[in-house]
């Protein structure tokens, strides 16, 4: 899996958009952007995934810059349930990595996203 | 919810103790992931199970085993417990035998050794 680069921490107020940026420099041309996100030990939650063109959902907005080195997490109208930490990670779909240790997704140390009254 | 289901929610065991957490996967889902979550780690990928046989081996250690059964539920054994060992454990599913578009993960189980 191509490594991700995330900020540790964000603030955002309730109600604005939250932009949550990754930095995939070394992404290869078949690995996709997954996003997930943590809530407070809660198991994790798929929210986004895309491979080069934006994509959006009824969770969130997914903006891939064209040169694919960086993604954008957009929640559109934060609210205080989008506190957690959020993990950006990329890898080729569908694909038995060598070695078969890293099949199962590969989380970093994500972005902890604070939401502010 | 995922429609994965972790049992027990919580656990508390003394060391060198054995305990066994349940994973049972979405419908007609056929992969099983174990992850581990401790305090100072993130999330590690442990182990999975498709359709029955291990298919692929994180960081698990000699101490843990695990199994997926006919009906496709799966267990974690973990042995020889140590205060190390206190941590989350999540099991996570999918249709297929890698995770092609979402994963879905179970609430998981807060294991405290003592």
């Amino acid at each position: 899996d191509a490594k991700t680069t995330q900020p540790p921490s964000m603030d955002c107020a309730e109600g604005r958009a939250a932009n949550l940026p990754c930095n995939h420099s070394t992404i290869s041309g078949n690995e996709y952007v997954y996003w997930y996100r943590q809530i407070h030990s809660q198991g994790p939650q798929y929210i986004i995934h895309g491979l080069k063109n934006n994509e959006t959902n009824e969770m969130a907005s997914l903006i891939i810059t064209e040169d694919r080195k960086s993604s954008t997490l957009i929640l559109p109208h934060a609210t205080l349930r989008d506190t957690a930490v959020y993990y950006c990670i990329v890898r080729v779909p569908g694909i038995m990595y060598s070695g078969g240790s890293a099949d199962g997704l590969t989380f970093g140390k994500g972005t902890h996203l604070i939401i502010q009254p | 919810d995922s429609g994965v289901t972790q049992t027990p929610k919580h656990l508390i065991t003394a060391t060198g103790q054995r305990v066994t957490l349940r994973c049972s996967p979405r419908s007609g889902d056929l992969s099983v992931y174990w992850y581990q979550q401790s305090l100072d780690q993130g999330l590690q990928f442990l182990i999975q199970y498709y359709n029955g046989e291990e298919r692929a081996k994180g960081n698990i250690l000699e101490r843990f085993s695990a199994q997926q059964f006919p009906d496709l539920h799966s267990e974690l054994n973990l042995s020889s417990l140590e205060l190390g060992d206190s941590a989350l454990y999540f099991c996570a599913s999918s249709p297929t035998g890698t995770m092609n578009t979402e994963a879905f993960f179970g609430q998981g189980t807060r294991l405290t050794v003592v």
